[in-house]
C-alpha cells in the first residue's frame, strides 16, 4: 500500500511565525502535491513537485515555498504565517501508472 | 467558466436508498480523466472512481457508478445501497492536459445518510 504521511495532524502556530510542514511517502512517486481545503473552494493546488529539486507554481502560491531535496519527501513552508493560512493542508502522490492520486491525512493549521 | 462545478452543497439520503451527485465539468482537452474523492470526516481523501473521456462504458467500482455523459459535460456520481458510513464530503475532480494534467477539484458535496 502506498503511504503518505504528514508530520502534523494539527498545528497551532503564530502569525508571523515560519512554519514548515513535511509530507514523506514511499513509494517512489515522482510527482507530488500541496493543497489547502477551505469550506466551498474544495482542494486548491499550492505547488507540485514532479522530480527533486523541481517545482511548480499552482493556483495559489503566494505566501508559500516548496522545498524537494529527496524524492520522497517534499516540505510546505509558510516563511511568515498568516491568520488567512489557517486551513487543512493536503499532501498527495501521484502513480503515473495506474493515474491514482494518493492523499496523507492532512495537517489542520491553525493560525492565531 | 468553473473547470469543476458540484452544484450541491449538501445532500441527504436514507440508508439504503441510491443517491447521485453532481459534477460538471469544462475542458477543451479531449483526453481528461475523471475522478471521485470520498473524505470522511477523520481528513483522508479516499479514492472512489475513475473514467477516462475515452472510456467506451460508465466506470463501476462496488456500490459506486459514474453517470458519464460526454456530451453534457457531466460525470455523477451514483452510489446505491446508502450506508451510514457513506456520510462524508464527496469532491470530483479532473485532470487534462488543458490543465498541466494537474488534478483541479470542485467544491465538493457533503453527503448525510439517515436511519
Amino acid at each position: 500500500d502506498v503511504k503518505v504521511t504528514q508530520s502534523s495532524r494539527y498545528l497551532v502556530k503564530r502569525t508571523g511565525e515560519k512554519v514548515f510542514l513535511e509530507c514523506v511517502q514511499d513509494m517512489d512517486h515522482e510527482n507530488m502535491f500541496w493543497y489547502r481545503q477551505d469550506p466551498g473552494l474544495g482542494l486548491r493546488l499550492i505547488y507540485f513537485s514532479y522530480d527533486v529539486k523541481m517545482k511548480e507554481k499552482g493556483d495559489i502560491p503566494e505566501g508559500y515555498s516548496v522545498s524537494r531535496e529527496k524524492k520522497e519527501r517534499f516540505s510546505l513552508i509558510l516563511e511568515s504565517a498568516s491568520t488567512n493560512q489557517t486551513s487543512m493542508y493536503l499532501c498527495a502522490t501521484l502513480d503515473r501508472e495506474d493515474n491514482e492520486q494518493y492523499f496523507g491525512p492532512g495537517t489542520r493549521l491553525t493560525v492565531t | 467558466a468553473q473547470k469543476i462545478t458540484q452544484t450541491q452543497p449538501g445532500m441527504f439520503v436514507q440508508e439504503k436508498e441510491a443517491v447521485t451527485l453532481d459534477c460538471t465539468y469544462d475542458t477543451s482537452d479531449p483526453s481528461y480523466g475523471l475522478f471521485w474523492y470520498k473524505q470522511p470526516s477523520s481528513g483522508e481523501m479516499i479514492f472512489l472512481i475513475y473514467q477516462g473521456s475515452y472510456d467506451q462504458q460508465n466506470a463501476t467500482e462496488g456500490r459506486y457508478s459514474l453517470n458519464f455523459q460526454k456530451a453534457r459535460k457531466s460525470a455523477n456520481l451514483v452510489i446505491s445501497a446508502s450506508q451510514l458510513g457513506d456520510s462524508a464530503m464527496y469532491f470530483c475532480a479532473m485532470r487534462s492536459m488543458e490543465y498541466g494534467n494537474k488534478l483541479v477539484f470542485g467544491a465538493g458535496t457533503i453527503l448525510r445518510v439517515k436511519s
